[in-house]
């Protein structure tokens, strides 16, 4: 069974940094693309980042470029968000999404729970 | 980017009812289109892609259809169960982008 089990989430301050894991579990985590998604409170869906198995392609969202990292550790089965300069608008709760298994299948098939982050002094 | 357009953001309907959400996108992403429901309290969950196939275990009275720019999902017989927020996205171009959602409750 496919489980993704997010963390780290939590009360930052403007300006601060924070480090998102998500564990990952039940299929082969490094031949799958991974993914951050987000959902502001009560408002919809906004894809942050993507990486490839290997860490070969790595994309960002407009919103995140520059400020957010997105990185995975094959051994750990875990994917990693680095968050810095954090801004009231990245208040939201983070999913990890798995992306389909084919190279065309940019959608998301799986997803965890989400881990909460609030930007606020 | 590819903007999407969602219709209607919300909707009551009847149990038993055929439902139809629609998702219009500004650019032909042929049919890279996936549809998402999201229970109140929980996670998206995937139910089409490629415009019209069924994830996995999902109940076959919910269809999708379209492509080009315009999406439909159908949701016959309506259950209690479908309450829910529904997303597309599409993912034919970087970035990946959704619709602003559809929340359906029950009349």
């Amino acid at each position: 069974e496919v489980q993704l089990v997010e963390s780290g989430g939590g009360l930052v301050q403007p300006g601060r940094s924070l480090k998102l894991s998500c564990l990952a579990s039940g299929f082969t985590f490094s031949y799958s693309g991974m993914n951050w998604i987000r959902q502001a409170p009560g408002k919809g869906l906004e894809w942050v980042a993507s990486i490839s198995g290997s860490s070969s392609y790595i994309y960002y969202a407009d919103t995140v470029k520059g400020r957010f990292t997105i990185s995975r550790d094959n051994a750990k089965n875990t994917l990693y968000l680095q968050m810095t300069s954090l801004r009231s608008e990245d208040t939201a709760l983070y999913y990890c999404a798995r992306r389909g298994q084919l190279a065309s299948d940019w959608y998301f098939d799986f997803w965890g729970p989400g881990t909460m982050v609030t930007v606020s002094s | 980017d590819i903007q999407m357009t969602q219709s209607p953001a919300s909707l009551s309907a009847s149990l038993g009812e055929t439902v139809t959400i629609e998702c219009r996108t500004s650019e032909d992403i042929f049919t890279y289109l996936a549809w998402y429901q999201q229970k109140p309290g929980n996670s998206p969950q995937l139910l089409i892609s490629d415009a019209s196939s069924l994830a996995d275990g999902v109940p076959s009275r919910f269809s999708g259809s379209g492509s080009d720019t315009h999406f439909s999902l159908k949701i016959n017989s309506l259950q209690s169960e479908d309450v829910a927020s529904y997303f597309c996205q599409q993912y034919n171009n970087y970035p990946w982008t959704f619709g602003g959602g559809t929340k359906l409750d029950l009349k």
